[in-house]
């Protein structure tokens, strides 16, 4: 069971806007930045959100992060058939004194 | 252009040990905290360890405290993870990771 909750599964159709939400506690979400990464099918996670809401550069700005109290989402406009991945929230956590990272939350593109 | 390149992974016995590398490249490894992050077969991932720049601050999941330890070579540009008294949970691919950049990963498999 991870201490930062995400929904196993969601989906979309291509143009749609699809939201990912995470879920944790004031050890963790809020009260250290929450990070989004995105893990294509055999491939290692890439970073898409850091610092809750910033995108690396040659990441699409379909791609937004936000994050309220102890709560973070992650939502992407435009969907596209690329987007179908495996995608985590994580997050420092003071009490583990350490990285949680949530489930993972698989978004199929329908 | 950055690359996180992760070696050492294999087959190993239940109780064995196992020593991964990771060789950094394309960014300034001395000043990044450096992290190792495991993914069983089918799941999803877990962080196993996080050092500090200098190597002063170490910390790690309660599941391998005590039997895997992290450290660092900023003049090699290397981070490392020392594995001990391996167990079958512990099969996975473990990544290397300064958090921005990501690894391939090396696959870890303890049977017998």
């Amino acid at each position: 069971q991870s201490v930062v909750t995400q929904p196993p599964s969601a989906s979309g159709t291509p143009g749609q806007r699809v939201t990912i939400s995470c879920s944790g506690s004031s050890s963790n979400i809020g009260s250290n930045y929450v990070y989004w990464y995105q893990q294509l099918p055999g491939t290692a996670p890439k970073l898409l959100i850091y610092r809750n809401n910033q995108r690396p550069s040659g990441v699409p700005d379909r791609f937004s992060g936000s994050k309220s109290g102890t709560s973070a989402s992650l939502a992407i406009s435009g969907l596209r058939s690329e987007d179908e991945a495996d995608y985590y929230c994580a997050a420092w956590d003071d009490s583990l004194s350490g990285r949680v990272f949530g489930g993972g939350t698989k978004l199929t593109v329908l | 252009e950055v690359q996180l390149v992760e070696s050492g992974g294999g087959l190993v016995q239940p109780g064995g040990s196992l020593r991964l590398s990771c060789a950094a490249s394309g960014f300034t490894f001395s000043s990044s905290w450096m992290s190792w992050v495991r993914q069983a077969p089918g799941k999803g991932l877990e962080w196993v360890a996080t050092i500090k720049q200098d190597g002063s601050e170490k910390y790690y999941v309660d599941s391998v405290k005590g039997r895997f330890t992290i450290s660092r070579d900023n003049a090699k540009n290397s981070l490392y993870l020392q594995m001990n008294s391996l167990r079958a949970e512990d099969t996975a691919v473990y990544y290397c990771t300064s958090s921005d950049y990501w690894g391939q990963g090396t696959l870890v498999t303890v049977s017998s």
